[in-house]
């Protein structure tokens, strides 16, 4: 089992609507958790970082269970713009792991 | 936020040949850099952690003779890929964390493409 797994999709979503995913961690040592958007040929850039009491950016809010590992971020009103891949990103230790991603289309 | 520059950003060698990749972090000191490699359509793959003054830290499968890397500054680390091969054609990103009250946020820089004939 690896140790961050996401849903890779593709989710297509009509613009508009909203729409989650989540991401699950194995290993309950996992320590910092985080969303990056990622465009395609583009690197990473930081969304959001993800908090215990759940933290919200505008249309973007994510949540972390730590009873059930794993962590969720919804995009409500969704933007074409918003069109990309979504890395959960789990920090332990000294490692940082990636999920593979999921990736969304948003449809006019 | 924080940036972090890379360069080059794009490079076309010849097979056999050597290629240096640089990563900077402009506004604040990394003490810790990260290096991954991304193929096609597939997620990033940690290949390494370079540590200031010391020897960088490799994943398991990543030949350390090969893809050399040097963390000589605290705002500086460098990739070498030697003798590079077109199995090495990738997307190569750096990352450097930011300590914050926190917790450390990574920070990536704008990757290179580098693709060997």
């Amino acid at each position: 089992r690896k140790e961050v797994e996401q849903d890779p999709g593709p989710f297509n979503v009509p613009e508009g609507a909203t729409v989650a995913f989540n991401c699950t961690y194995s290993n309950s040592a996992s320590q910092s958790f985080f969303w990056y958007r990622q465009d395609c040929r583009k690197e990473p850039k930081l969304l959001m970082s993800v908090y215990s009491s759940g933290n919200e950016d505008g249309r973007f809010t994510a949540q972390l269970n730590r009873a059930s590992q794993y962590i969720s971020l919804l995009i409500r009103d969704s933007k074409l713009s918003d069109s990309a891949t979504y890395l959960c990103v789990v920090n332990r230790d000294d490692k940082i792991i990636f999920g593979k991603g999921t990736r969304l289309h948003i449809l006019p | 936020g924080a940036v972090v520059s890379q360069h080059p950003s794009r490079v076309i060698c010849k097979s056999g040949t050597s290629v240096k990749i640089e990563c900077r972090s402009l506004d604040f000191q990394a003490t810790t850099m990260f290096w991954y490699r991304q193929f096609p359509k597939q997620s990033l793959m940690l290949m390494a952690t370079s540590n200031e003054g010391s020897k960088a830290t490799y994943e398991q499968g990543v030949e350390k003779d090969k893809f050399l890397i040097n963390h000589a500054s605290l705002t500086l680390s460098t990739l070498t890929v030697t003798s590079a091969h077109p199995e090495d054609s990738s997307f190569y990103i750096c990352s450097a964390g930011r300590t914050g009250p926190t917790t450390d946020t990574q920070y990536f820089g704008p990757g290179t493409r580098l693709t060997v004939l």
